[in-house]
């Protein structure tokens, strides 16, 4: 059964930096597409960045471009968000999710079809 | 930047069908899905491709696709229903991600 675990998250000043893991079991994780999605308190869920199979190509939100990075290990099963530059409104719950992506009579589909349990992340001082 | 829009809650009463809408000029073009959040938990995927339904989620659950608008059904609603329902939706390219604000399912 696919299973998706992530740690790295905590309480961290305004300004500071965090890195989020997220660490794959029970299917191929070098064969495919992974994402997270965050969600703040309260509020719905917010895509943040997506990353193909062999991690050389990633693309993110506008919001967080230059503060977080998404990137893979697939030799250790492993997915990552570098969150720098920190702010109050990125306090949230953080996903990883792995994603079925492709194009299907002329048009895309992306979804994400497993779910990690979640990590949270405080932003305060 | 890209955009799809659903009611902020819908109520039925048990057994009743819900239907959950998802609006957006670009649905046409796009695949869009459908999942459901319990209060503590992470989503689950009830449906992708606008229509599929993933093995283990129930039959109730289906969607379909009209122009602009995709919808959730929900036959024959249960208590256990009742929870945040959201969708989701691509770019042109199958790249960014958009996702609706979400809609809370009441059950009466």
């Amino acid at each position: 059964e696919a299973h998706l675990v992530e740690s790295g998250g905590g309480l961290v000043q305004p300004g500071g930096s965090l890195r989020l893991s997220c660490v794959a079991s029970g299917f191929t994780f070098s064969g495919y597409w992974m994402t997270w999605v965050r969600q703040a308190p309260g509020k719905g869920l917010e895509w943040l960045a997506n990353i193909n199979q062999d991690g050389s190509e990633t693309y993110s939100l506008f919001s967080v471009k230059g503060r977080f990075t998404i990137s893979r290990d697939n030799a250790k099963n492993s997915l990552f968000l570098q969150m720098s530059g920190l702010r109050a409104e990125d306090t949230a719950v953080y996903y990883c999710a792995r994603a079925q992506r492709g194009l299907l009579l002329s048009y895309y589909y992306y979804n994400m079809d497993v779910w990690g349990q979640g990590t949270t992340v405080t932003v305060s001082s | 930047s890209y955009e799809v829009t659903q009611p902020p809650s819908v109520s039925v009463s048990p057994g009743q069908t819900a239907r959950i809408t998802c609006s957006g000029d670009s649905l046409p073009y796009q695949y869009s899905s459908w999942y459901q959040q319990k209060p503590g938990q992470a989503p689950v995927m009830l449906i992708f491709k606008d229509n599929e339904r993933p093995s283990g989620i129930p039959e109730r659950f289906s969607g379909s696709s009209s122009g602009t608008t995709v919808t959730l059904t929900i036959t024959g609603v249960q208590a256990e229903d009742e929870a945040d329902y959201y969708c989701q939706s691509a770019d042109s390219g199958g790249t960014s991600v958009v996702f609706g604000r979400g809609t809370k399912l009441t059950v009466l």
